[in-house]
């Protein structure tokens, strides 16, 4: 059984740049949740999505948008990329109607660099 | 809004020391409380979890008990291996469709 993939798994993009980046949750997962680490800090929500619709929104400006496909998988991408925007991305995935509280499962992480 | 504060590390302890690692809480409501840990190279994962007050949560010798009443949430484990070094995340769900809210993170290194 697959857990949470993500691709790819490192990426160099310069300032201006748009950047896409991909998740297949764990098999049978219906929600995804996408997250922002910078370097030595902990995670930051970025959104969630359910049913292919935007769910769960965190402090995150317009430039970072998303997509759930009919397969679950998801997308997240990044406009106008800032140097700011250097972090690892995670992506996390559980069962929308699992036991309460629903457990997360999270892939590996793309790491993103803004030169 | 809701947040973690968690003890600042590197946190250096010798093989079978105890292990205290603080983590206090700020939320509204009755939020569930989770341990993660990121090993070095994989991806984080879930430790242990505690959904309502003086629940306890364990597992691989890790324990944590959610106190309402301090807010807190702290993680021990009575002896450490070298195989426990990794860096440990407290978070929070405020409850919904449980987002996660991290605190920074603690790194321990556990010398033989």
């Amino acid at each position: 059984d697959a857990g949470v993939t993500q691709s790819p798994t490192h990426l160099i993009k310069t300032r201006g740049q748009q950047v896409t980046l991909r998740c297949s949750p764990k098999s049978g997962h219906d929600t995804v949740s996408w997250y922002q680490q910078a370097l030595g800090q902990g995670p930051q929500f970025i959104f969630q999505y359910y049913e292919e619709e935007e769910r769960q929104r965190g402090n995150f400006p317009d430039r970072f948008s998303g997509h759930q496909f009919p397969n679950y998988s998801s997308e997240l991408n990044v406009n106008a990329l800032l140097l700011g925007d250097s972090a690892l991305y995670l992506c996390a995935s559980s069962l929308d109607r699992g036991a309460f509280p629903n457990e997360q499962f999270f892939g590996p992480g793309t790491r993103l660099t803004v030169l | 809004g809701d947040s973690v504060t968690q003890m600042e590390g590197p946190v250096t302890l010798s093989e079978e020391a105890f292990l205290t690692i603080n983590c206090t809480y700020t939320a509204t409501g009755y939020p569930s409380l989770f341990w993660y840990v990121q090993y070095p190279g994989e991806g984080l994962q879930l430790l242990l979890k505690a959904t309502k007050a003086d629940d306890k949560g364990s597992n691989k010798g890790f324990e944590a008990t959610y106190r309402k009443e301090t807010t807190s949430f702290h993680l021990e484990k009575g002896s450490v291996q070298v195989s426990d070094s990794a860096v440990y995340f407290c978070a929070l769900s405020p409850g919904g469709y449980n987002k996660l809210i991290f605190g920074a993170g603690t790194r321990l290194a556990v010398h033989p």
